[in-house]
């Protein structure tokens, strides 16, 4: 069964720097999906960004943007120009193109934007 | 745009007691999901389905059941409520031939006394 950990309970940052949120997962698949989830304080979880396993290319969206290593099973998230907009807890996922294609999720991670 | 909803935001129900937790999408996704989510467990999956009327159960579907009579609606049916049942409770949809997001609604925090 698939894995995924997310080490860092809790980051902070300030405004407009650079944080990293780190992610690593367990797999014997070759061929995967995975993504990273936020959820701010009472609102929806939405979608950030995601990197299929095939595509060497980081994803990146704006100012987020993600380091693959597929070799480490590394999945880490970069927020750029951080903005107290992104204050969230902060979910990488792991899903499979095989069978029911569920999302397995990580722990989170708590992100505070110091203004 | 893509719309999940949730019959509540917050309920609180009493130990034994059955409670329904209503879930509608309303973009034909054939997929639906919930979830439960803790602190420090991330979002553990429950239930989940794939069409109407089928079911398979996630990674913890122990006191609960759902139920899918329509596409649009998943419910997830906690028979006898128990205190170790107090969570945050989400659903999710996904479209079943293309794209391959989970679109999540709002969660329902459940407190059972």
């Amino acid at each position: 069964a698939q894995t995924v950990t997310q080490s860092q309970p809790e980051m902070s940052v300030q405004e407009a720097e650079t944080v990293t949120l780190s992610c690593t997962y367990d797999t014997s698949e070759s061929d995967y999906y995975l993504f990273w989830y936020k959820q701010p304080p009472s609102r929806q979880m939405i979608l950030v960004i995601r990197q299929e396993a095939y595509k060497q290319q980081n994803a990146t969206e704006n100012r987020f943007s993600v380091n693959f290593q597929k070799a480490a099973k590394s999945f880490s998230l970069k927020i750029s120009d951080s903005q107290l907009g992104d204050a969230a807890m902060y979910f990488c996922a792991y899903r499979s193109p095989q069978g029911a294609q569920k999302l397995v999720f990580g722990q989170g991670t708590r992100l505070t934007i110091n203004p | 745009d893509v719309k999940v909803t949730q019959s509540s935001r917050y309920l609180v129900k009493r130990t034994g007691e059955k409670v329904f937790l209503e879930c509608v999408q309303d973009m034909d996704h054939e997929n639906m999901f919930w979830y439960r989510q803790d602190p420090g467990l991330g979002l553990r999956l429950i239930y989940f389905s794939y069409d109407v009327k089928m079911k398979e159960k996630g990674d913890i579907p122990e006191g609960y059941s759902v139920s899918r009579e329509k596409k649009e609606r998943f419910s997830l049916i906690l028979e006898s409520a128990s205190t170790n049942q107090t969570s945050m409770y989400l659903c999710a949809s996904r479209p079943g031939t293309s794209g391959n997001e989970q679109f999540f609604g709002p969660g329902t925090r459940l407190t059972v006394l």
